[in-house]
Order: C-alpha cells, then structure tokens, then sequence
C-alpha cells in the first residue's frame, strides 16, 4: 500500500520565519510528487517535482526532491501571515492501467503569527 | 484562469437518501477525478474516470457510489443510499492529461447524512 507521510503535522512561526516542511514516501513506481497549499477552500497546485535534486522555485517557496532518500521538502522563506494554510504533500505512482491516483499525506497545518 | 466549479457548496441528507454532487471540470481537461476528506483525515482518492468510463476506484468506491459525465461539461458523483460514514468533503479535480499531469481541485461540497 502506497504511503505519503509528513512531518510536523502543525506548525506555528512568526512573521519573517523560515519553515521547512517534510514529506516521505513509500510507493510503488514513483511518477510525481506534488505540493498542494489549502486554505478554506480548493488546493492549490504549489510544485510538482519528478527529478531528484532539482529545486523547484516560486517567489519565497521552494521544493526538492531526493528519490534514494524517498523525501521531498517545502521551504518557505521570510513567512507572512498569509502563508497560514494547510500544506498537502501528494503522489502518484505507476501501476497497471493506473494513472493520475494521488495519495495523500495528512498535511502541516502552518500557522504564522504577526 | 480556469477553474474546477463544484455546487453545492454544503449539501445536508439524511440517512438512506441519494445525493448527486456537481463538478464542471476546466473546459480542455481530460481525466476526471473525485477525492473524499473525512474531517480530520487525509484526503483519499475514490476514482478517476476518463473517456466516459471509471480508470480506476479505491476500495471506498463500492457499489453505493457511481461516476457519470452526463454531457459535455459536467462531471458528477451520485451515492446511492447515505451513510452516516459518507459525511466528508468531497473534491472534484481534473487534468489535461492522465500521467505526470497537475491536477487541478474544486473547493470541494461538505456533505453532511444526518
């Protein structure tokens, strides 16, 4: 059974923090690993990452993939209070006529405080 | 930008009666999705459909729930008789393409079996 799991599970900063995120997985024929961003309503597409050791950038985010060690992480740099979400880690993997399934990990809930 | 719609927003039923959530995907995605979240759980896949048949199911898609694209532009998620268990979010998404492929999320219907 695939499994996606992250750590921590919360997560509370301050302004202009740096926060690291982590997310590990143990699947069957790795395809992708995406980062999704949810707030009180759709996720948010942030990252998908299919190489290992190219970092993906966007603004203050960023995310790395490392598939010997079966692990990704989010960075977010200099947080602001909009940054508060929770952070979903998700991935696909190959198998059969399978495609595009996602498992889920149970998200960082990150708070940031002014 | 495009976006996946999901109505309604909150749907309430009670136990033993069906209920059909509403998805439009974006307008040139191909591959159709439904995902479940259980209050304070992961969130789960419950199956992909693409060329007006199911891909695939998880488990969870037994022969309470079915899937239909009933014309162009809709996508929707029938459940036959409720159960108390079935009262999570439920996400729609959609890709372009079925592999390697982002997947883009609805803000999702709250269904609640009273």
């Amino acid at each position: 059974e695939d499994k996606v799991v992250q750590s921590p599970l919360s997560l509370v900063v301050h302004e202009g923090d740096t926060v690291t995120l982590n997310c590990s997985y143990e699947v069957t024929n790795f395809r992708s690993l995406l980062w999704y961003k949810q707030e009180k309503k759709a996720p948010t597409f942030l990252f998908m990452l299919t190489s290992s050791g190219i970092e993906k950038k966007s603004g203050r985010l960023s995310s790395i993939l490392d598939k010997k060690e079966l692990f990704s992480i989010l960075n977010i740099t200099a947080t602001q209070t909009g940054d508060s979400a929770v952070y979903l880690c998700a991935v696909e993997a190959r198998g059969g006529t399978s495609y595009g399934k996602l498992t889920f990990g149970q998200g960082t809930i990150l708070t940031v405080h002014p | 930008e495009p976006e996946v719609t999901q109505t309604p927003s909150h749907q309430v039923t009670q136990m033993g009666q069906e209920v059909i959530l509403r998805c439009v995907p974006i307008s040139n995605h191909l591959y159709f999705y439904w995902y479940r979240q259980i209050l304070g759980q992961k969130v789960e896949f419950l199956v992909s459909f693409y060329n007006n048949e199911i891909s695939e199911k998880s488990e969870i898609f037994d022969d309470q729930f079915s899937v239909e694209r009933p014309d162009g532009s809709n996508f929707t998620l029938k459940i036959r008789s409720t159960k108390l268990e079935d009262s999570a979010m439920y996400f729609c998404a959609s890709s372009k393409q079925g592999a390697l492929d982002i997947q883009y999320f609805g803000a999702g219907t709250r269904l609640s079996v009273l």
